[in-house]
């Protein structure tokens, strides 16, 4: 079985501050890790993925994120916030080769960023 | 453009009808998925298709129900058995299924709301 936590509902920054938005999963393979992005009344759309290469990715719009199988996470970052970034963020996990039924979503962190 | 569109944008449902949510792509994907978004609660899978004439079941598929006559088309008929229809429902894409990992490609979404 796998599983995935957004650890904050809520993250609020400065423009131009670092962002950190946290996720930990939990899963019996080796996972697939995505991070996808939704702006308000919209479809989402993906800002990065993990498929067991490189553990630093980088994503479009600034985003990064480090796999770290030890601590179990998938944290996004962004060196500097800017006003574009508010939206919702959602983390995602696949360990079943990315097949039908195999995504599971977290359950989102919403991202403010104060002018 | 190649992109998946989802009408209407709005739905509104009154009590007793079914109503049913368009999904179409012109990527060539073979698999297409119908997800529920209810706040703070992420996205919940209804049902998936990975070939023409074929779908599954997700986490939530009662009270819902798909067809998939054609590869570009996915519809999501709302049933009047669906006794709390209201939520932002999303529909995806993606080029395969089963051992390779792959992306999901959303739509805009169509906001239902019961009359």
């Amino acid at each position: 079985a796998q599983s995935v936590t957004q650890l904050d509902s809520h993250v609020s920054v400065s423009e131009g501050t670092p962002v950190l938005l946290r996720c930990n999963y939990s899963s019996s393979y080796s996972p697939s890790l995505f991070w996808y992005v939704q702006h308000p009344n919209k479809g989402l759309q993906l800002l990065l993925k993990y498929t067991s290469a490189a553990t630093l990715v980088k994503g479009i719009n600034g985003f990064e994120a480090e796999f770290k199988k030890s601590e179990t996470s998938f944290h996004l970052t962004k060196p500097s916030a800017h006003m574009s970034d508010a939206a919702e963020y959602f983390c995602v996990v696949s360990d079943k080769g990315g097949g039908a039924d195999g995504l599971t979503f977290g359950k989102g962190t919403h991202l403010i960023i104060q002018p | 453009d190649g992109g998946i569109t989802q009408s209407p944008k709005y739905l509104f449902r009154k009590e007793g009808q079914n109503v049913t949510l368009s999904c179409e792509q012109n990527l060539n994907h073979d698999a297409m998925y119908w997800y529920r978004q209810d706040p703070g609660q992420g996205l919940r899978l209804i049902y998936y298709s990975q070939i023409v004439n074929d779908f599954q079941k997700g986490d939530i598929a009662e009270g819902y129900s798909v067809s998939r006559e054609k590869k570009e088309s996915f519809p999501l008929t709302v049933t009047s058995a669906q006794k709390n229809p209201t939520a932002f429902y999303l529909c995806a894409s993606s080029p395969r299924t089963g051992a390779a990992v792959t992306s999901q490609y959303f739509g805009p979404g169509t906001r239902l709301l019961v009359l």
